[in-house]
C-alpha cells in the first residue's frame, strides 16, 4: 500500500521560492517515476513534472525554467522548488506517481499525495 | 502538446441516470488515456486507465472506452456519492502529461 505525505510553506511573497516536500510510505520507491501537479482554485489539473529514483528528471515546458525536482532515495521522499513565484502560482499542489513499473512502465496517477495550498500573495 | 477537450463541461442529472462524458483528443493517442474523479477538497482518484480497464476496488458502473482521438466515460446509473469533477488525461509520447478541462457531475 503506497502512501504519500507531502509539506511545505504554504504562504509565499511574490518572486520567493516555492518549496515542497513529499515522503513515500509503502512500496518500491525504485518502482516508480515521481510527480507535482499543480491545481489553481476553481480551476482544472496542470502536470509539473516527475522525477525518478536515479534523478532522472521531465518537465512540463510551460514552467521548465523555474523548476526543479530532486529525491531522496534514502528518505524516500521527492521535492519541488518553484522559483520567482507569482500570484499566478497560487495552487494547490499535488505529489503523485505518475508512472510504475510492473514488468513493464505503465502511466497514471494512482497515488496521490494529500495536497498543499500555496498562496503567493504580497 | 497534446490538447484534451471534455464536454460538457458541466452536467445535472438524476439518480439512475446514465451519464456520459466525452474526450476529444487534438491528436491520435492511441489508447493512452485515463480518467480521474475529483472529489471537491480531496486529490483525484484513478477510475479508469489505458482508456477501458477499471483500477481496482472502483465500482463497475463506471467504464470507459474510445481510441485514437475520441474517448467516452460512462457512469451506467448515477449515485449520490458520483458527485464530483471528473477529468481525462493523455499520455502519448509520455511527456508532457496532459489533462482534460474537467466535466463538473451534480444531482438534478
Amino acid at each position: 500500500q503506497v502512501q504519500l505525505q507531502q509539506w511545505g510553506a504554504g504562504l509565499l511573497k511574490p518572486s520567493e521560492t516555492l518549496s515542497l516536500t513529499c515522503a513515500v510510505y509503502g512500496g518500491s520507491f525504485s518502482a516508480y517515476y515521481w510527480g507535482w501537479i499543480r491545481q489553481p482554485p476553481g480551476k482544472g489539473l496542470e502536470w509539473i513534472g516527475e522525477v525518478n529514483h536515479s534523478g532522472s528528471t521531465n518537465y512540463n515546458p510551460s514552467l521548465k525554467s523555474r523548476v526543479t525536482i530532486s529525491v531522496d532515495t534514502s528518505k524516500s521522499q521527492f521535492f519541488l522548488k518553484l522559483s520567482s513565484v507569482t500570484a499566478a502560482d497560487t495552487a494547490v499542489y499535488y505529489c503523485a506517481s505518475s508512472r510504475g513499473y510492473s514488468g513493464t512502465w505503465y502511466y497514471r496517477f494512482d497515488h496521490w499525495g494529500q495536497g498543499s495550498l500555496v498562496t503567493v500573495s504580497a | 502538446d497534446i490538447q484534451m477537450t471534455q464536454s460538457p463541461s458541466s452536467l445535472s442529472a438524476s439518480v439512475g441516470d446514465r451519464v456520459t462524458i466525452t474526450c476529444q483528443a487534438s491528436q491520435d493517442i492511441s489508447n493512452y488515456l485515463n480518467w480521474y474523479q475529483q472529489k471537491p477538497g480531496k486529490a483525484p482518484k484513478l477510475l479508469i486507465y489505458d482508456a477501458s480497464n477499471l483500477e481496482t476496488g472502483v465500482p463497475s458502473r463506471f467504464s470507459g472506452s474510445g481510441s485514437g482521438t475520441h474517448f467516452t466515460f460512462t457512469i451506467s446509473s448515477l449515485q449520490p456519492e458520483d458527485i464530483a469533477t471528473y477529468y481525462c488525461q493523455q499520455y502519448d509520447n509520455v511527456v508532457p502529461y496532459t489533462f482534460g478541462q474537467g466535466t463538473k457531475l451534480d444531482i438534478k
